[in-house]
């Protein structure tokens, strides 16, 4: 199995950019997790799935994040506009059933 | 709201000896508690985890304590080596659908040397 996907796996953007994160979970897995990783902040967990459906968003930090799951094998993070305080290492995560978390190598987000 | 504790944030141990990683929680609630190990320019992978039926479990080098009254828990590996060189977080979760998201330990950074 590859694992979870994630890419692009670093993104440099300027302060005011769309940027839109990409996560393929592993196949057969029913929850997806997005989460974000600072060293001021440690790892917070964004939003998650369950069969495509968001359960829990309140980690959200603000409207300008946005997540999508249209199908088992595909999700997005969007920041719109970004802002440099929203440079950070941003994981996907992917579970089936209660099981364990498999998660990604993470997308280095850089916000100028 | 910071619901597990973890201690201490860096760790500096000597190949061979043995680290120690503590954590503590506040929820009695929860009821899964596992460790992840992160490399640099990696993802958090498990390590090892526990259920508050047991007190102890081991895998190999890992050891997870468990003292349920005390709402604590740990990571002992013995017989460090340079490979376990790493950040580790604790976290804890609830065991029913629709509210098993994991709360992590804000992480410790260890350091084994030569």
């Amino acid at each position: 199995d590859a694992g979870v996907i994630q890419s692009p796996r670093h993104e440099v953007t300027e302060m005011g950019q769309e940027v839109t994160l990409r996560c393929k979970p592993i196949s057969g897995h029913n929850s997806l997790f997005w989460y974000r990783q600072t060293m001021m902040r440690g790892l917070e967990l964004l939003i998650y799935f369950n069969n495509n459906v968001p359960i829990d968003d309140s980690g959200m930090p603000e409207d300008r994040f946005s997540a999508k799951m249209p199908n088992a094998s595909f999700s997005t993070l969007k920041i719109q506009p970004s802002e440099p305080r929203d440079s950070a290492v941003y994981f996907c995560a992917s579970r089936f059933g209660l099981n364990t978390q498999y998660f990604g190598p993470g997308t280095r987000l850089t916000v100028l | 709201q910071q619901q597990v504790k973890q201690s201490p944030q860096s760790l500096i141990v000597q190949k061979g000896g043995i680290s120690i990683i503590n954590c503590a929680y506040e929820n009695t609630a929860f009821d899964y508690f596992p460790w992840y190990q992160q490399f640099p320019g990696k993802g958090p992978a498990l390590l090892i985890a526990i259920r508050p039926d047991v007190s102890e479990k081991k895998e190999g080098r890992f050891t997870i304590s468990f003292n349920k009254s005390a709402k604590q828990f740990s990571l002992h590996i013995m017989d460090s080596q340079p490979g376990d060189s790493a950040t580790y977080f604790c976290a804890a979760s609830f065991p029913n659908f629709g509210n098993e998201k994991l709360t992590f330990g804000t992480g410790t950074r260890l350091t084994i040397i030569p």
